[in-house]
């Protein structure tokens, strides 16, 4: 009874490769977020989804394409793997857009590690 | 840029300890959540407070809000071992707007 899921778990390819991360969620929740925790552990948003429109698009190199094909799914497609995008990336659900209402929790997948060669 | 800063960055304490780690900004938040991720894991949601002086408690864990909505503490009483994680914090400006998280605190509680 996963509520948001991801795939794969781990990723590993060479640079230059073309790849995607696929995310789905099973809570009935109008929007959907991509987010990148650098090894660091700094989480960052990527981008947001509110039934299937791009809502948020925070200065990510146009090589990061997501597709929203309906609600219960948010796909990432990375163009041109570079060293620098190695990284977990975590997709999350919401039943609104925020996160900062309480009514409007995010709920994060467990995470595609990605690591590029 | 709203700016999150998480302190201590590292902790490391014996089982039945107390500790309060800190969630500071310059900016002001109209709400701040608290995450906890376990290795492997994506972060869960502990609380989220939204006015100012608020605290909350979720049994061992204290949380409280600060009076200008620009800073938050974290109290943990008698640490235990599944205690041991990557705490975040995360603030919103708005009921629309995106989370912005601090860079976390990772906690380790030794048996």
């Amino acid at each position: 009874d996963t509520a948001v899921s991801q795939t794969p778990k781990y990723l590993v390819t060479q640079m230059g490769n073309d790849k995607s991360i696929k995310c789905e969620q099973n809570l009935g929740h109008d929007t959907m977020y991509w987010y990148k925790q650098d090894s660091k552990k700094f989480l960052k948003i990527m981008f947001s989804y509110n039934n299937k429109e791009l809502i948020i698009n925070e200065t990510v190199p146009n090589r990061f394409s997501p597709k929203s094909p309906d609600k219960a799914h948010l796909n990432l497609h990375i163009n041109s793997l570079e060293l620098g995008d190695s990284a977990v990336y975590f997709c999350a659900s919401s039943r609104a857009l925020g996160g900062g209402d309480p009514g409007r929790t995010q709920y994060f997948g467990p995470g595609t590690r990605l690591l590029v060669l | 840029t709203q700016l999150l800063e998480q302190s201590p960055q590292f902790l490391s304490i014996q089982e039945g300890e107390n500790l309060t780690v800190y969630c500071n900004s310059s900016s002001v938040f109209s709400s701040l959540q608290w995450y906890r991720q376990e290795p492997g894991e994506g972060p869960v949601l502990l609380v989220t407070v939204v006015t100012g002086g608020e605290v909350k408690k979720l049994k061992r864990l204290t949380f409280q809000f600060g009076d200008a909505r620009k800073d938050s503490s974290l109290h943990i009483t008698a640490a235990q071992p599944g205690d041991t994680g990557l705490y975040l914090c995360a603030g919103a400006s708005g009921a629309n707007s995106k989370l912005t998280f601090g860079k976390g605190i990772t906690l380790s509680v030794r048996p």
